[in-house]
């Protein structure tokens, strides 16, 4: 079936460096891939998105990447600061656009 | 702004227990989805639906059914709860996909014990 692999599951950095999280889907009719913040106790909230026909997309210290013939796409956030701290997912949407499959989670821990 | 909301945020239920999780949106989303979130396993789909009265399975409808008779309610049942269905269950929405992006709104999560 249809399924989204991330890595690593757990990443720790300095505050200031940056931090990369990669995925792969393996749909190959995914057309949008839609990555997801969650801080401790809260909801998932979406901080970027990028759709098939895009190969990078930026948003002040946010990007993420696609390669489409790889089936990968990687979130780099740069400059990191304590806040960034929380479990990222990445996600992809499946044949006929209903659902969403995300990956396992990444928990990002930047350390002051 | 968009607005999901669940029921409870915690509920505590006893083995063999009959229980309802609802969730409601305001923003007149076709598309609803109930997740599951465990520690090292992700958001996984139990149910969705796309419109009212309709509903597909996810990929662990095991021992849930759902409930859509209006759009802007979506429930999640245990028609037995059992130990293994303690976790966070998450409610999602989203507008349909071709018309205003596919982004899911998430609602805040209800911690279930069964004890």
């Amino acid at each position: 079936g249809e399924n989204v692999e991330q890595h690593p599951s757990t990443l720790s950095v300095q505050e200031g460096d940056s931090a990369v999280i990669k995925c792969t889907y393996s749909d190959s009719a995914s057309n949008y891939f839609p990555w997801y913040k969650q801080e401790l106790g809260k909801r998932p909230q979406l901080i970027i998105d990028i759709r098939s026909n895009v190969g990078e997309k930026k948003d002040q210290r946010i990007a993420v990447t696609l390669n489409k013939t790889a089936k990968h796409f990687s979130l780099h956030i740069t400059e990191t600061q304590p806040e960034d701290s929380a479990v990222y997912f990445c996600a992809a949407i499946g044949t006929g656009g209903f659902k969403t499959i995300f990956g396992a989670g990444t928990r990002l821990f930047v350390k002051a | 702004d968009v607005k999901v909301t669940q029921s409870s945020r915690y509920l505590v239920k006893r083995t063999g227990e009959k229980v309802f999780l609802e969730c409601v949106q305001d923003m007149d989303h076709e598309n609803m989805f109930w997740y599951r979130q465990d520690p090292g396993l992700g958001l996984r789909l139990i149910y969705f639906s796309y419109d009212v009265k309709m509903k597909e399975k996810g990929d662990i409808p095991e021992g849930y059914s759902v409930s859509r008779e209006k759009k802007e309610r979506f429930s999640l049942i245990l028609e037995s709860a059992s130990t293994n269905q303690t976790s966070m269950y998450l409610c999602a929405s989203r507008p349909k996909f071709w018309l205003a992006g596919a982004r899911e709104y998430f609602g805040p999560g209800t911690r279930l014990t069964v004890l």
